[in-house]
């Protein structure tokens, strides 16, 4: 069974850093893309980062040079490190990834809150 | 960037009717294009990818179809437990960008 947990999330003031995790299981993590997508409160969906098979990493310009995509494929684990965090960066994060549906984004993760506040 | 508008921003209705929801991207997308479900507090599900492809598990009551810069969801007879918001993506860039439609809150009548 696909598993994906996130952790990390928590209480940080603006201007502050916090590295979320993802642990996977249940799927030969090195072999597929990840993604990281937030969502706050009330809001919409936003995708926040991806990072091929190969440690390619893609970001939309809300994020980048401030948030960092990374994988140990040893460890089965995704981050994502948030420097330089906002406001703005207020949300539930979500770890997925695209197994067996093309690129869509198959298997989420339950999420993680991210609070930016003083 | 390809920008992803979707409508109605919420639509009412009734179980057993035949809803369809919008989306539309600023520029071609081909169909590199997917839809989602999400109840409150729980995490998106994928219900369409490839803009008409099946997601494996979702009932055959939901269906999509489009190509180029629109696309629709369609829900053939609503049941109780389709009462959520629909969310459309895109993927056809380089380099890529996964943007997200605004969402369509689908109420109950």
């Amino acid at each position: 069974e696909v598993q994906l947990v996130e952790s990390g999330g928590g209480l940080v003031q603006p201007g502050g850093s916090l590295r979320l995790s993802c642990a996977a299981s249940g799927f030969t993590f090195s072999s597929y893309d990840m993604h990281w997508v937030r969502q706050a409160t009330g809001k919409g969906l936003e995708w926040v980062s991806a990072i091929g098979t190969a440690g390619d990493t893609y970001y939309p310009g809300s994020v980048k040079g401030r948030f960092t995509i990374s994988r140990e494929n040893a460890k089965n684990s995704l981050y994502l490190q948030m420097n330089s965090l906002r406001a703005g960066d207020t949300a539930v994060y979500y770890c997925a990834t695209s197994i067996a549906a093309d690129w869509a984004f198959d298997y989420w993760g339950q999420g993680t809150l991210v609070t930016v506040s003083s | 960037d390809i920008q992803m508008t979707q409508s109605p921003s919420s639509v009412s209705a009734s179980v057993g009717d035949r809803v369809t929801i919008t989306c539309r991207a600023s520029q071609g997308i081909s169909s590199w294009l997917a839809w989602y479900q999400q109840k409150p507090g729980k995490a998106p599900k994928l219900l369409i990818y490839a803009a008409s492809s099946l997601q494996s598990g979702v009932p055959s009551r939901f269906s999509g179809s489009g190509s180029g810069t629109d696309f629709t969801l369609t829900i053939s007879s609503l049941q109780p437990e389709d009462f959520a918001t629909y969310y459309c993506q895109q993927a056809n860039s380089f380099p890529p960008m996964y943007t997200f439609g605004q969402g369509t809150k689908l109420e109950i009548k």
